[in-house]
């Protein structure tokens, strides 16, 4: 099955400043690499997706590359603000499932 | 949009009860529906999926046990909880095919003690 490793598991930022997560993948056939935010003690939320076909997603403070040859792909989250922090999750799947990594808790320092 | 009702929201029961987590959905027809677990600080467990009415795949062999009476309600049952079944436990749902982003239900914490 698909194994998803998550880097860093905990990451704190100045507020303004860029973080960056990274998820490698197993399985060369996955297609779909979703990335869901999770605040305290609440159900984690889709905040952005990529499908194989595309290498770079954008929507406003967030991107998502994908490197299909070296099977990783990344969160970049810009100007990072103190409503950022959360645990955020990469996830990818070919089928019905979706294979979860760990999980990065994101602080972000005012 | 779907939306996904599970309840009940926290839940503390004794070693050894039964348990009955049950998930709807609305907004969709035939979706995937799925059981998720997360122990405190940590990931996302998948438990068991189905792609159908009736249909039910396992991930992790434990003492749960999942059933899908009708085609938007999943359930997850347990004949006898123990300590390590405490977690918090999330139904999500995605739309007809494979490889969409899950909308997940708002979750059940329980304590088993």
């Amino acid at each position: 099955g698909e194994n998803v490793e998550q880097h860093p598991s905990t990451l704190s930022v100045q507020e303004g400043d860029s973080a960056v997560i990274k998820c490698t993948y197993s399985d060369s056939a996955s297609n779909y690499f979703p990335w869901y935010k999770q605040e305290l003690g609440k159900r984690p939320q889709l905040i952005i997706d990529i499908r194989s076909n595309v290498g770079e997603k954008k929507d406003q403070r967030i991107a998502v590359t994908l490197n299909k040859t070296a099977k990783h792909f990344s969160l970049h989250i810009t100007e990072t603000q103190p409503e950022d922090s959360a645990v955020y999750f990469c996830a990818a799947s070919n089928d019905y499932k979706l294979s979860f990594g760990a999980g990065t808790t994101v602080t972000v320092r005012a | 949009s779907q939306t996904i009702h599970q309840w009940p929201a926290t839940l503390v029961q004794p070693v050894g009860s039964p348990l009955s987590l049950e998930c709807t959905v609305e907004g969709t027809s035939n979706p995937n529906l799925y059981w998720y677990r997360q122990a405190a600080g940590r990931g996302l467990q998948l438990l068991f999926y189905s792609v159908g009415i009736g249909q039910i795949s396992s991930e992790v062999p434990q003492n749960l046990s999942a059933s899908r009476p009708q085609d938007r309600q999943f359930i997850l049952s347990s004949k006898k909880l123990l300590l390590s079944d405490s977690g918090f436990y999330l139904c999500a749902s995605t739309g007809v095919g494979a490889n969409y982003g899950y909308t997940f239900g708002s979750g059940t914490r329980l304590t088993v003690v």
